[in-house]
């Protein structure tokens, strides 16, 4: 039984570039959301999406944007990047009735 | 706003007693509690959550209090082992009124001491 996967697994970026990330649920999962943690901090929710649309959404500009596939795998998408936007992004997979949410192993993107 | 606080940004234990990693949360919204583990190069692991209508759970080793007039959780780890070092992350959603994302707190890094 498959658990989370996201791709890739480190990517560098220079300000201004655009970059996308993709995750695909563990296997029965409906629901995707993404989270950013910084060094040194806790993840900080970016979005959720659900039936291929956004269900809830953190505090993060209009930069971040993202898509769930009828599969149910996402990406994000972030624009224009800044240096800020250097961190871990992790990807976490649930149902949509409730439950825990799963996280996949990440995805270090380095800005320069 | 920092919502959920671990105050403890490392702990260190000796092999074979007890671990307790401390959490406390501001909005009293919060309805869902949970415990992850981070090691490095990997995503956080679900150990332990406990729902605002009851004050423990257990699940082998370890141990979730929830205190909510303290506004307070602790995970308690008995007997703590080597593996058991890692960050440790405490989690909390407001279920009740629609909302599924998770807040967490900064981390506890536990050591646990051969």
């Amino acid at each position: 039984d498959a658990g989370v996967t996201q791709s890739p697994t480190h990517l560098i970026k220079t300000r201004g570039q655009q970059v996308t990330l993709r995750c695909s649920p563990k296997s029965g999962h409906d629901t995707v959301s993404w989270y950013q943690q910084a060094l040194g901090q806790g993840p900080q929710f970016i979005f959720q999406y659900y039936e291929e649309e956004e269900r809830q959404r953190g505090n993060f500009p209009d930069r971040f944007s993202g898509h769930q596939f009828p599969n149910y795998s996402s990406e994000l998408n972030v624009n224009a990047l800044l240096l800020g936007d250097s961190a871990l992004y992790l990807c976490a997979s649930s149902l949509v009735q409730g439950g825990e949410q799963y996280f996949g192993p990440g995805t270090r993107l380095t800005v320069t | 706003d920092q919502q959920v606080k671990q105050n403890s940004p490392s702990l260190s234990v000796q092999e074979g007693r007890i671990s307790i990693l401390n959490c406390d949360y501001t909005n009293s919204m919060f309805d869902y509690f949970l415990w992850y583990k981070k090691y490095p190069a990997e995503g956080p692991t679900f150990l332990i959550s406990i729902s605002s209508i009851k004050d423990k759970n257990e699940d082998g080793r370890f141990t979730v209090f929830l205190n909510k007039s303290a506004k307070h959780l602790s995970l308690h780890i008995v007997p703590s082992q080597p593996g058991d070092s890692a960050v440790y992350f405490c989690a909390a959603s407001a279920r009740a009124p629609g909302t599924y994302k998770y807040i967490f707190g900064t981390g506890t890094r536990l050591k646990v001491l051969a």
